[in-house]
């Protein structure tokens, strides 16, 4: 079974940082290209940085590119986003998700979450 | 970036009946859409890929359909455990981006 575990979230001021990580189980964590998508509390979905199963291909959001980082460390089967100079509009539940076998364009397993909150 | 605009924003449905949810695309995605159930203090839940395939476990009584800009999700007789909100999520060009949600209540 797939398994995901975010962690990392917390209570940070405006211009902080925060490391969010996922440790992955259940899977073949190396083979398959991950992303972190956030969720603002009573908004929707938005996609936030996905990474290559290598680590190789990388893509980020504009509305945090320059500002965030992906990595993963694939011999610790773990997924990690680097969040600096954070914004009240980061304020989100962070959700690591897994792509669909064969395909980097859905997202098949989901974790919990981890809750970041921006606020003085 | 490609806008998804889902409606209706709300949708109260009875146990039995069909329930149409529909997804904008503001331009072609082709057909790569998915949807996804949310329900309350939950992950979400992967329903239908590539505009029409139903995702590994889901029940026959989910079915999506469309292509290019406009897409629907059908649920042909709806259970009490389908209730959630319902979004739908497109990729191009190395983008992904959601719609805002669609709520479905029971009757």
């Amino acid at each position: 079974e797939v398994q995901l575990l975010e962690s990392g979230g917390g209570l940070v001021q405006p211009g902080g940082s925060l490391r969010l990580s996922c440790a992955a189980s259940g899977f073949t964590f190396s083979s398959f290209a991950m992303n972190w998508v956030r969720q603002a509390p009573g908004k929707g979905l938005e996609w936030v940085s996905l990474i290559g199963a290598s680590g190789n291909n990388i893509n980020y959001a504009e509305s945090v590119r320059g500002r965030f980082t992906i990595s993963r460390d694939n011999s610790k089967n773990t997924l990690y986003l680097q969040m600096n100079s954070l914004r009240a509009d980061d304020t989100a539940l962070y959700y690591c998700a897994k792509v669909l076998l064969g395909t980097h364009y859905y997202f098949d397993s989901w974790g919990q979450g981890t809750m970041v909150t921006v606020s003085a | 970036e490609i806008v998804m605009t889902q409606s209706p924003a709300t949708l109260s449905v009875s146990p039995g009946e069909r329930a149409t949810l529909s997804c904008r695309a503001s331009q072609s995605v082709g057909n790569n859409l998915a949807w996804y159930q949310q329900k309350p203090g939950q992950a979400p839940r992967l329903l239908i890929y590539a505009a029409s395939t139903r995702a590994a476990g889901i029940p026959a009584r989910f079915s999506g359909s469309g292509s290019r800009t406009e897409f629907t999700l059908t649920i042909s007789s709806l259970q009490s455990e389908d209730f959630g909100v319902y979004h739908c999520q497109q990729y191009n060009n190395w983008s992904w981006t959601f719609g805002q949600g669609t709520k479905v209540e029971i009757k």
